[in-house]
């Protein structure tokens, strides 16, 4: 089965630089999320989005922004970049149902080295 | 916000033996979800429980939500090689919407022994 799609799976990037990641949901998907997750840290929500609209917004820093295309892809851009942004950056992915809660799929991570 | 308490942080457990993982939150659970995550990979989605009593099972894993929503279990019989790894529960708020971020545990590692 299709699974969510992330790209770069790796990316370094010196301080003060930009990085852009791009998350393909499952086909059909309409919803996405954004996780970070530090060195030995549990992921911590960043943001979410609902066909292309923002949907609930956790930690996010504001040098960081996302959006949510017409065909469900889904960019985290990341600017001023810190050394302590270097992570995991999970994508995930869900099928929006009335009046329950969605499974969330995860995406196989992208790994951002700020140098 | 919602914070979730996992037990224990690590467990080495022979195999073929038994083990139950819990998750427990101060605050009633909505959407309770359990993931397994391999180091450095992305998570693997087991099981979604939502109303009080609930109970799902896959394959030799087992979770269940209490009847007041606050505590969650997930146990495996007959453990294998292959269960090893970091056990996540996460949860959403309650907003009602299902587009909601998770609020995840500190994780249990999980080593299989032969």
């Amino acid at each position: 089965a299709a699974g969510v799609i992330q790209s770069p799976r790796h990316l370094i990037k010196e301080k003060r630089e930009t990085a852009t990641l791009k998350c393909y949901p499952i086909p059909r998907h309409d919803t996405v999320y954004w996780y970070q997750q530090g060195p030995g840290q549990d992921p911590q929500f960043l943001i979410s989005f609902y066909e292309k609209m923002q949907s609930d917004k956790g930690s996010i820093p504001d040098r960081f922004s996302a959006q949510q295309f017409s065909d469900y892809h889904s960019e985290l851009n990341m600017s001023s970049l810190e050394l302590g942004d270097s992570a995991l950056y999970f994508c995930a992915s869900s099928l929006e149902l009335a009046g329950v809660y969605n499974e969330q799929f995860f995406g196989p991570g992208t790994r951002l080295t700020v140098l | 916000s919602q914070e979730l308490e996992q037990s224990p942080q690590s467990l080495i457990v022979q195999e073929g033996k038994n083990l139950t993982i819990n998750c427990t939150s101060s605050k009633t659970l909505y959407g309770l979800y359990w993931y397994k995550q391999k180091y450095g990979e992305g998570l693997i989605f087991l099981m979604m429980l939502q109303k009080g009593g609930e109970e799902k099972s896959h394959e030799k894993i087992t979770a269940k939500l209490d009847e007041k929503k606050q505590q969650s279990s997930l146990h495996i019989t007959a453990s294998q090689p292959s269960h090893a790894g970091i056990y996540l529960c996460g949860a959403a708020s309650y907003s009602g919407g299902g587009a909601d971020g998770l609020t995840f545990g500190k994780g249990t590692h999980l080593i299989i022994q032969p």
